[in-house]
Formats: structure tokens, C-alpha cells, sequence
């Protein structure tokens, strides 16, 4: 059975400090690992897709790494913007192969 | 491009009684998949339809349905409601399931 753990749960910054979020996976093959960001009544925003251990996205002050058992978002000068809770799943390449296994989320807050 | 689209946004409901949720993919997608989210469980898996056809099932009780159109959209039923399924119920579009999904905003289901 696939699993995900994020943490931390959730994460206050000032505006201007960076951080990293953390995403612990277990699964029997990786199809890919998946970042999304989710605000209050939306759904989830879709932000990256990684396949590979040593891969990495950017988009803007997000930057995410992978590697065999874990993933980080990178947060660089965050933004008041950017607060919001980053939602972490991943997709496994056995039986039942197309649904997503998602953590349960680190709320980020970012104070001006 | 027109994101995915979920009908209708709020429902309120009594026990017992039966709900349908709709869902219409982004053009040219051909998988569509289901979740709830509560704040407890966070997201969970329930089924995903491709081409008519449901390819997976999560670990939800028969009350949960769902069926897909040869157009795409989707709609998922769910009978003899309890006060435990009040939650956030997802949809999520992607081309044939092994690209990223991407959601709509949701059906909030209130439960009297």
C-alpha cells in the first residue's frame, strides 16, 4: 500500500525566509510524485510532476527535489501570497496504478 | 482553456436521502477521478473512469458510484447518505491517467 507523510503539519515564515517542506513516500514502483498547492474553497492547483530520484522543477520561488524516499519544496523569499497548504502524492505502478496517494498537507503561513 | 468544472458547488442534504455530483473534464481529457477530502482523512481515492469504464475503485462502500459519459463527464452518486460523508468531494481530469490530474474546485456536501 502506498504511503505519504508530510510535515510539518504546518509552518509560520516571515516574508523573506526560506524553508523546505518536507514529503516521505513508500511505494512498490514510482510512477511520479506530484506537488500540489491548495487555497481555502479551491481545489488542488497542480505546481510539478517528479519522476526520477536527483530530479528537480523551479517555478519561481518554488524549486522541488526528489530522491528514493523523500521529496522537498523549497521555498526561497516566500511571499505572503504563497501561503496556502502543499499537498504531496504520488502515483505507483501497480494495481490500480491511476489513483493519486496523498499526504495530508503542510499549511503554510508567510507574515508580511 | 476551460479547467475542469463541478456542479454544483454547495449541497445540503438530509440522512438517508441520495445525492448526484457532476463533474465536466478540460477538452480532451478522457480520465476522470473522484476524491473526498475531510479534514481529518484528507484526500482519498474513490474510483477513476476512463473511456466509460472504471479502471479503479478505492476503499469506499458500495453507496459510493460513479459512471463516466461517452463525452467525458462524469457523475458520481452516492445513496442512503450518513452524517460521516459531509466532506469536499473532487474531481480531477487528466489525459488517459498517467499524466498529472487536475482538479476542479469541488462539491461541498453538508449532511443534516
Amino acid at each position: 500500500e502506498d504511503q505519504v507523510t508530510q510535515s510539518p503539519e504546518a509552518l509560520r515564515l516571515q516574508e523573506g525566509e526560506s524553508s523546505s517542506l518536507n514529503c516521505s513516500y513508500t511505494v512498490s514502483g514510482l510512477r511520479g510524485l506530484f506537488w500540489y498547492r491548495q487555497d481555502p474553497g479551491k481545489g488542488p492547483e497542480f505546481l510539478f510532476t517528479l519522476y526520477s530520484a536527483g530530479e528537480e522543477k523551479e517555478k519561481e520561488r518554488l524549486k522541488a527535489t526528489l530522491t528514493k524516499k523523500e521529496s522537498f519544496l523549497h521555498i526561497t523569499a516566500p511571499k505572503p501570497e504563497d501561503s496556502a497548504t502543499y499537498l504531496c502524492a504520488v502515483q505507483g505502478t501497480g494495481a490500480g496504478s491511476y489513483q493519486l496517494t496523498f499526504g495530508k498537507g503542510t499549511k503554510l503561513s508567510v507574515i508580511p | 482553456k476551460a479547467g475542469v468544472t463541478q456542479t454544483p458547488r454547495y449541497l445540503i442534504k438530509t440522512r438517508g436521502q441520495q445525492v448526484t455530483l457532476s463533474c465536466s473534464p478540460i477538452s480532451g481529457h478522457r480520465s476522470v477521478s473522484w476524491y473526498q477530502q475531510t479534514p481529518g482523512q484528507g484526500l482519498q481515492f474513490l474510483f477513476e473512469y476512463f473511456s466509460e469504464t472504471q479502471r479503479n475503485k478505492g476503499n469506499f462502500p458500495g453507496r459510493f458510484s460513479g459512471r463516466q459519459f461517452s463525452n467525458s463527464r462524469s457523475e458520481m452518486n452516492v445513496s442512503t447518505l450518513e452524517l460521516g460523508d459531509s466532506a469536499l468531494y473532487l474531481c480531477a481530469s487528466s489525459r488517459d491517467g498517467n499524466q498529472p490530474q487536475h482538479f476542479g474546485d469541488g462539491t461541498r456536501l453538508s449532511i443534516l
